[in-house]
């Protein structure tokens, strides 16, 4: 079966770094996408890697590691804002795409 | 003006009523999903219109029936509900269902509460 793994929770301070990591098992891959979730709200587009390596955009950057499935969102000096739960979703290769459960960041003062 | 909206926000329903949920796209997109949210649990895909026409049924109960009549209008009718069918709705749309870049827009969501 396809499977996507995520942490459930995770809690951070306000200006820490914080890395949500996702492994994923899928019939193909052609993308990689993470979204962002405030609460009662619409999934939010944040960044899409298809390739190896690291994207950047502004204060977070997601990395892609085909062979070992893996892939993380790094989200630099915290912002109260940003608490949210963050979604790890892979397109297969009927390009289908498989959703995570979602990782539901907690930000502290 | 928002690029998805969903209608209405909030919905309870009894087991015997008939209700709708309408969703609307104001992006251009030719593909339009609807997704059902559970707590702790991954999106669930349900339906998929691509060019108005239905390419994806994931084994939905019939007590939802999906209607599109045109690429920005996408309806789920709801009869017959369970209370376990209490989640949040949302729709998405794209610009097709085809190729690996995917990109989808969601709307807000309808809260839907089954009593």
């Amino acid at each position: 079966g396809q499977n996507i793994d995520q942490p459930t929770e995770m809690t951070a301070t306000e200006g820490a770094i914080v890395q949500i990591n996702c492994t994923y098992q899928t019939s193909g891959f052609n993308g990689l996408f993470w979204y962002q979730q405030h609460a009662g709200e619409a999934p939010t587009f944040l960044s899409y890697n298809v390739l190896d390596g690291l994207e950047e955009k502004g204060r977070f950057s997601s990395f892609l590691s085909r062979s070992k499935g893996y892939s993380y969102l790094l989200l630099k000096e915290l912002q109260m804002k940003d608490s949210a739960s963050y979604l790890c979703a892979v397109t297969d290769s009927n390009y289908q795409l498989i959703w995570g459960a979602g990782t539901k960041l907690i930000i502290k003062p | 003006e928002t690029g998805v909206t969903q209608t209405p926000r909030h919905l309870v329903m009894g087991m015997t009523n008939k209700k709708s949920l309408k969703c609307e796209q104001h992006l251009g997109h030719n593909a339009m999903y609807w997704y059902k949210q559970s707590a702790k649990k991954p999106l669930e895909l349900m339906f998929v219109y691509n060019f108005k026409e239905q390419t994806e049924n994931n084994s939905v109960p019939s007590r939802f029936s999906p209607e599109c009549p045109n690429s920005s209008h996408l309806f789920l009718h709801l009869h017959t509900l369970q209370p376990e069918d209490s989640a949040l709705y949302l729709c998405a749309s794209s610009q097709e269902h085809t190729g690996p870049y995917n990109e989808q827009f969601f709307g807000p969501g309808t809260r839907l509460t089954v009593l």
